[in-house]
């Protein structure tokens, strides 16, 4: 299985920051196959990005995501309120699907 | 985008069989692979199957066998059994459209296995 390990495990910022968040496979993950997901409390995962690098439907330009091979980065340029939550990768270069611990991004 | 709602019962005895249902409006579920998840504080988010109507279909091997996935076209529903529960099967299980990435989720329903 690929191992996603997230760093760091709390991100505590103010809004009007920029959040950069990491996740780091155990191995290369070919095509960028690498999807994140915003987590908010008492909510199911909502999907932000994939394919490394590509908006999903309806997600603010503020969210970015980059990356090759086996070093990911999810970026929030400027922390809204909503924004305040949990954040996980996932991978689907291969089965099965597995997904980071998370980093919970918190109001300082 | 599809709206997907969980449900089945929120206790389950130890040995027994879990069973959950999904129902699936706002799109066919014939046009799009439909997968389980589940998420509990020791094991975080965890990938269960998926199923594409067509009869592709793919399990974490990781529930050793005892997981099964199932469509039915003309309820526009899918389906998770898991037998053989213990304790660690314990979490907030979810459905969600796609294979992949997980595009479209349910809000989730718990299940606790305890006597």
């Amino acid at each position: 299985d690929i191992v996603l390990t997230q760093s760091p495990g709390t991100l505590s910022l103010s809004p009007g920051e920029r959040a950069t968040l990491s996740c780091r496979a155990s191995q290369s993950i070919s095509s960028a196959y690498l999807g994140w997901y915003q987590q908010r409390p008492g909510q199911a995962p909502r999907l932000l990005i994939y394919d490394a690098s590509t908006r999903a439907t309806g997600i603010p330009d503020r969210f970015s995501g980059s990356g090759s091979g086996t070093d990911f980065t999810l970026t929030i340029s400027r922390l809204e309120p909503e924004d305040f939550a949990v954040y996980y990768c996932q991978q689907y270069d291969s089965s099965p699907r597995t997904f980071g611990q998370g980093t919970k991004v918190e109001i300082k | 985008q599809v709206q997907l709602q969980e449900s089945g019962p929120g206790l389950v005895q130890p040995s027994e069989t879990l069973s959950l249902t999904c129902t699936v409006s706002g799109g066919s579920i014939s046009s799009y692979y439909w997968s389980w998840l589940r998420q509990s504080p020791g094991k975080g988010l965890e990938w269960i199957a998926y199923k594409y109507h067509t009869g592709d279909t793919n399990y974490n091997p990781s529930l050793k066998s005892r997981a099964i996935i199932s469509l039915d076209t003309s309820t526009n529903q899918f389906s998770l059994k898991l037998n053989s529960v213990t304790a660690a099967d314990t979490a907030v299980y979810f459905c969600a459209s796609g294979h992949f990435v997980f595009n479209d989720w349910g809000q989730g329903t718990l299940v606790t296995v305890s006597s």
